[in-house]
Formats: structure tokens, sequence, C-alpha cells
């Protein structure tokens, strides 16, 4: 059975523009989460989608969204790039809002931003 | 609003030791906690889940503990090997949080040979 898979694995922009991560979800799984990971800062969450609805965000800028489709894959876009967007971006994936549930972890999405 | 700390934040040991990873957390109203692992550049692997009601969670030669009433959760690692040098986080679910996860900022685990 196939894990979170995230695309693509590297990403490089130049400040200002426009990056589009995605993610596919585990078989099965309704909830997608995405995290940041800036080098120093930790995980932060980011979003989290379940049923093609937005659940939650954290403590970061609306130039970051994403959506959930039909099938549960996911997209997150970030505009109007910043240098200090450069991170790995991580996504997860879970059975659902309940509380039992492990989230998944794909590999992650390097983005730079020059 | 939920703080994790992880103590200590890096640590090299010979291998075959046992070893010991801290996490606290301020908020104790947690439904659980999973431990991750984390290799350089990559993702995150879950190695236990624990729930709130659980006190212990045991996978090969690791064991994590959990005392939701202390905030505090350990992991033990036993017989550890150079295959174990990973940077390890803790994560609680709830809390209030809102299904997310909050990390800590991890242990920076090597083994030597």
């Amino acid at each position: 059975e196939a894990g979170v898979t995230q695309s693509p694995t590297h990403l490089i922009k130049t400040r200002g523009q426009q990056a589009t991560l995605r993610c596919s979800p585990i078989s099965g799984h309704t909830s997608v989460y995405w995290y940041q990971q800036a080098l120093g800062l930790g995980l932060q969450f980011l979003l989290w989608y379940d049923e093609g609805e937005e659940r939650n965000r954290g403590n970061f800028p609306p130039r970051f969204s994403g959506r959930q489709f039909p099938n549960y894959s996911s997209e997150l876009n970030v505009n109007a790039l910043e240098l200090e967007d450069s991170a790995l971006y991580l996504c997860a994936s879970s059975l659902g809002k309940i509380a039992k549930n492990i989230q998944y972890f794909g590999a992650g999405t390097r983005l730079s931003v020059l | 609003k939920q703080e994790v700390t992880q103590i200590p934040a890096a640590l090299s040991v010979p291998e075959g030791e046992n070893l010991v990873l801290n996490c606290s957390f301020t908020d104790s109203a947690i439904y659980n906690l999973q431990w991750f692992r984390q290799d350089p550049g990559k993702g995150l692997t879950s190695l236990l889940l624990i729930q709130s009601s659980q006190r212990e969670q045991t996978s090969g030669r690791l064991n994590a503990s959990l005392d939701k009433s202390s905030g505090r959760s350990t992991l033990y690692i036993a017989a550890s090997q150079p295959g174990d040098s990973a940077t390890y986080l803790c994560a609680p679910w709830g809390g209030g949080s809102q299904g997310n996860l909050i990390f800590g900022k991890g242990t920076k685990l090597s083994v030597k040979p």
C-alpha cells in the first residue's frame, strides 16, 4: 500500500513567485495536514483539511492557502514568495479527525526561494 | 497554548547504550502523544502512539511512557545502534489544538560505532 506521497521533491522559486505543492494521502484517509519545517524553527502547523473542508489553520499569513479535492488529495499554495518561506513542507494524512488516529507523513517538498 | 520541550537537544552515545529521551508539554489535556523519527532532510516516521488512557507503549527496542498529569513523556531506546542516529520528535495531539500535532524541536541522537 502506498504511503503519503508529495510532489515535487524539490522546488526552486524566486521571491514574489507562487509555489504549488501537492500531496496524496494514504488510501482511505480523509484528513490531510500541512506543516512547515524551517531551519531552526521546528515543525509548525499550517493547515488541516478533512472531507474537503478546511478545519483549522496555523499562525501563517493568508498567502498560504490550500484546498482538498474530492479524492482527498491536497494542494498547498504559497503566493508572493518570501525568502523566509524556504523550508521543508511536510504533508500528513490520517483516518479523519478522530483523536486516536496516527498521522502518517510524506517525505516532504523542499522549497527554496532565491 | 500547548508548548512542547524536548531535553536534551542533542545526545551522542556509544553503540550498545540504553538511553532516555525526554518530552514535556504544558497542557495536560491531550488525547494522545506520538513519537517520531526524522532522518536528515527527510519526512517523519511514526514510532509509537500512546493514547491518553495508556501509560506505556512498546515496539521492539523502543518503549514510550506517558504521565499525562505531569505533562511528561519519555522514549527509552534499548541497546542503541548506529542506525538509530536521527532526530526524535514528540508531538501531543489535543490540549487546545484542533487536529494538528504540536511538535517539540527534537533530540538529535548520534550513536557511534
